[in-house]
């Protein structure tokens, strides 16, 4: 079955320090893969995605992710979290039938 | 401004009484898509639309009715409400005909079923 997993509920990271949010999927070819960030009442908002090519790929606020295949993972990093950074945040997987799957997500604290 | 615009943004309403949750998007979106959000479980797609009059079911249809019979509009019908329908409901939208592709979201729908 395809799945999405975020092993990691709730982390907290001082800030300035470096942080890396887990997500693994469960998937024979290579599907499409997204970061989302969530803010308290917010919607959504799309961090970055991945298609094809470059397994490295940057997106907003400083946030980047890289694709390994070889792992079926997909983690998002930052090297220096702002406080501004403490939200939620979901890994998702568009499969090629119109299936889209989002992990569990990931809470992040940022401590003073 | 580009935006899907979710309405109500909060609702309390008893169990049995016929509610919907509208969904508006101003981008000429073809893909719409509701999802409901609940703790630990992320998001769930209850049903999707990848064009107008086409309609499909999520993984947790259930319980819920929607209708595409403009490009804009999804609302999400909840014909006989029930306690476990409690949920943080979003409805997003992507400018392709499938869900492989960033989706912008509203911000949110929490529904209280007593």
């Amino acid at each position: 079955a395809q799945s999405v997993t975020q092993p990691d509920i709730h982390i907290t990271v001082s800030e300035g320090a470096s942080l890396e949010l887990r997500c693994n999927y469960s998937y024979g070819a290579t599907p499409y893969l997204f970061w989302y960030v969530q803010s308290p009442g917010q919607g959504l908002q799309l961090l970055l995605k991945y298609f094809s090519g470059d397994t490295l790929v940057q997106g907003i606020k400083g946030f980047e992710a890289e694709f390994k295949r070889s792992q079926s993972s997909f983690n998002l990093r930052k090297p220096s979290v702002h406080w501004s950074d403490a939200a939620e945040y979901f890994c998702a997987v568009g499969y090629n039938n119109n299936d889209m799957r989002f992990g569990a997500g990931t809470r992040l604290t940022v401590k003073p | 401004e580009a935006q899907v615009t979710q309405n109500p943004r909060y609702l309390i309403t008893v169990t049995g009484k016929k509610l919907t949750v509208t969904c508006s998007q101003n981008m000429n979106h073809e893909y719409m898509s509701w999802y409901r959000q609940d703790p630990g479980l992320g998001l769930r797609q209850i049903y999707y639309s990848m064009n107008v009059e086409v309609t499909d079911k999520g993984d947790v249809p259930e319980g819920y009715k929607v209708s595409r019979k403009e490009k804009r509009n999804f609302p999400l019908i909840l014909e006989s409400p029930s306690p476990n329908q409690t949920s943080l409901y979003f409805c997003a939208s992507s400018d392709q005909k499938n869900s492989n592709q960033p989706q912008h979201f509203g911000d949110g729908t929490r529904l209280s079923i007593l």
